[in-house]
């Protein structure tokens, strides 16, 4: 069963700092990745993603990265701003044949920047 | 917002009553999906559809159906609600998204409270 897991549950910066959020998981024949930011009370957004043959993805200050042999994808923010507090959720599909795109989320990085 | 709209976005109810949540969507995607996001599990998919009348269950889906009779609709229906069905409950699909490849969209949520 893919497990995924979302480090560190909880982040708090200054403002202008950059930062990375983990994300790892536990059986690397993924489909894809997609990260997902949800505010408050929210649904989710779709922010970036990453197929199994990349190794990064980019949108703004936003960069996304997949070792998808070890198991692990890394969000990379820029010079982060007070809009950008929020939850952030790593998503896996995995592979293998089948096409009802079913998603293993990891349970998300609450982060907070602090002008 | 992949143009989906959940229905109602807040509802409290009784325990022992039959609840039913709907998701509407107006781009003729043939995939959606119900999850419920819990503190502490993160989000976990409840049933899913994969065309008119097609569905299968998720990983959590006791105590709970689905049914789709037209494309734009998927209902998800709590037969006798209870206090553990308490939960936020998001509406997703499956739809193209950057570079040309398929991702997952999700509605705003319904907030459900069992009493």
């Amino acid at each position: 069963k893919q497990e995924v897991t979302q480090i560190p549950a909880a982040l708090s910066v200054p403002e202008g700092e950059n930062l990375v959020l983990n994300c790892s998981f536990t059986d690397s024949a993924i489909y894809n990745l997609q990260w997902f930011r949800q505010d408050p009370g929210k649904g989710l957004t779709s922010l970036l993603l990453i197929q199994s043959s990349q190794r990064e993805q980019t949108s703004g200050r936003l960069n996304a990265s997949l070792d998808k042999s070890s198991g692990r994808s890394t969000l990379y923010i820029a010079a982060s701003q007070p809009g950008d507090s929020a939850t952030y959720l790593c998503a896996v599909r995995l592979g293998g044949g089948g096409s009802n795109y079913k998603l293993t989320f990891g349970k998300g990085t609450l982060l907070t920047v602090n002008p | 917002d992949a143009g989906i709209t959940q229905s109602p976005r807040h509802k409290v109810t009784e325990t022992g009553t039959p609840v039913t949540l709907r998701c509407h969507q107006t781009e003729n995607h043939r995939y959606m999906y119900w999850y419920r996001q819990d503190p502490g599990h993160g989000l976990r998919l409840i049933h899913y559809s994969y065309g008119v009348k097609d569905t299968d269950k998720g990983e959590v889906s006791d105590g709970y159906s689905v049914s789709r009779s037209k494309t734009e609709d998927f209902l998800l229906t709590l037969e006798s609600a209870t206090s553990s069905q308490t939960s936020v409950y998001f509406c997703a699909i499956r739809g193209e998204g950057q570079g040309g490849y398929t991702e997952a969209f999700f509605g705003q949520g319904t907030r459900l409270t069992v009493v």
